[in-house]
């Protein structure tokens, strides 16, 4: 079992639309929980940045972490085609500026 | 002013050569990582240096190997290169290690095609 399982995809949603993207992880010790936008040909860029269990809120985009049930998510409101991406989740034991265990990521694309 | 930069961008090579990838950071961070992503997207760490000591060194054949000469610099040496290796490198820059709540920054990427 990987570390970190997420969301396959691709997912194609049309604008406007409420997106939500999961993983879960089996290792209980992670307490730093992100989630990186990855556009075609670029690196992977921070989107949003948890410290254990919780909410996060920053514009059109939600994290929220459920250290109980080992889920991540991360919800997206008003989807507009600027958001087609793949979203990778990940998780550290001791910081986001520490040792990375990506999700697989979900490539995302919304429909004008 | 770009934070991570990476040379080549791209590389085409054949089995069996050997090949470097170059990548500097000007955020005056101290840990430098080398990151592989297959074609699936899946991104994995190879190594991390920080203040130019290695501090990561996930388990990757011992073809591969990294040279930081200062701690702006993080390199990485392929030997005979497998088709296997064919991925995309990205290299990325973090303050000190542990703890932080500020994130990797990452290169734009060095697309590797071995033939």
């Amino acid at each position: 079992q990987k570390e970190v399982e997420q969301d396959p995809g691709p997912l194609s949603v049309p604008e406007g639309a409420i997106v939500s993207l999961n993983c879960t992880y089996s290792n209980s010790a992670f307490q730093y929980f992100m989630w990186y936008r990855q556009y075609s040909r670029k690196g992977p860029e921070l989107l949003m940045y948890t410290y254990s269990s919780g909410n996060k809120e920053d514009g059109r985009f939600t994290a929220q972490v459920d250290k109980s049930s080992k889920y991540i998510s991360l919800f997206i409101r008003d989807s507009q085609p600027s958001d087609s991406a793949t979203y990778l989740c990940a998780m550290s034991l001791t910081g986001a500026n520490s040792k990375l265990t990506f999700g697989k990521g979900i490539t995302l694309s919304v429909r004008p | 002013d770009t934070a991570v930069s990476q040379t080549p961008k791209y590389l085409v090579t054949q089995m069996g050569n050997d090949k470097s990838i170059k990548c500097e950071q000007n955020l005056g961070h101290d840990t430098m990582y080398w990151y592989k992503q297959d074609s699936k997207k899946f991104l994995k760490i190879m190594f991390s240096y920080n203040n130019k000591e290695l501090i990561i060194n996930e388990t990757v054949p011992n073809r591969f190997s990294p040279k930081s000469p200062d701690k702006a610099h993080l390199n990485l040496h392929i030997n005979s290169l497998e088709l296997g290796d064919s991925a995309v490198y990205f290299c990325a820059s973090s303050p000190p290690w542990g703890g932080g709540t500020d994130t990797q920054y990452f290169g734009p990427g060095t697309r590797l095609t071995v033939l």
